[in-house]
């Protein structure tokens, strides 16, 4: 069975200081999706990134970075100079690569950010 | 902009009383998803449409149940709503399983 473990439930830094939200996963599938998605107050979950198990290079995308580590079954996610407007719930799933393909989701780490 | 969309954004229901949420999208995608997130919790899928294939999540309740009557459209309908059904419940689309999917600004849904 497939699971998403982010162990840290929540996180509060000030504005500015750089941090990580850790995701380790669970499969016996040898190919599948990972994704990370924002959730802010209102509500809706924003898609943030996707990456396919075989394509391990990490990625940047302005202040946020994506760390994949295969060999540790991690997914980890980095927010350069954090702004207040980061604040919210991010979560990070998993999907299979055939299939019913449905996002087995973490149970989300909720990121404060304070001025 | 091509969306997803989600009719109301809050609804209060009584006890028991049908209740129909909405969901429409304009980026033409093969696949609807509802999920449900209870507070501080991660979503849940209740079921989800290929086209007009439905699939339904082993341990959905029989309370729950969907309609999609074309390719832009998909509802939610909670026959008896209980206290328990009281969450925020979410659209998604995708151009077909496996690809992103792109989610609804939710309905949060109150049981009095």
């Amino acid at each position: 069975a497939q699971k998403v473990t982010q162990a840290q439930t929540e996180i509060s830094v000030v504005e500015k200081e750089d941090v990580t939200l850790d995701c380790v996963y669970e499969t016996r599938d040898t190919t599948y999706y990972l994704f990370w998605y924002k959730q802010p107050p209102s509500g809706e979950l924003v898609f943030l990134i996707r990456r396919n198990s075989f394509d391990e290079q990490n990625e940047i995308s302005g202040r946020y970075s994506w760390n994949f580590q295969k060999s540790t079954s991690s997914f980890n996610f980095t927010i350069t100079a954090s702004q207040v407007v980061d604040s919210a719930v991010y979560f990070c799933a998993l999907s299979e690569w055939v299939g019913a393909q449905k996002l087995v989701f973490g149970q989300g780490t909720r990121l404060t950010i304070n001025p | 902009d091509a969306m997803v969309i989600q009719n109301p954004r809050y609804q209060v229901t009584q006890f028991g009383k049908p209740v129909t949420l909405s969901c429409s999208q304009t980026l033409n995608h093969n696949v609807m998803y509802w999920y449900q997130q209870k507070s501080s919790q991660a979503p849940k899928l209740l079921f989800h449409y290929y086209d007009k294939d439905f699939n339904n999540e082993a341990d959905t309740p029989d309370n729950f149940q969907s309609r999609r009557p074309n390719t832009s459209f998909c509802f939610l309908d909670i026959r008896s709503p209980g206290l328990g059904d009281a969450a925020m419940y979410l659209c998604a689309t995708s151009s077909r399983t496996g690809e992103t999917q792109y989610f609804g600004p939710g309905t949060r849904l109150l049981v009095l």
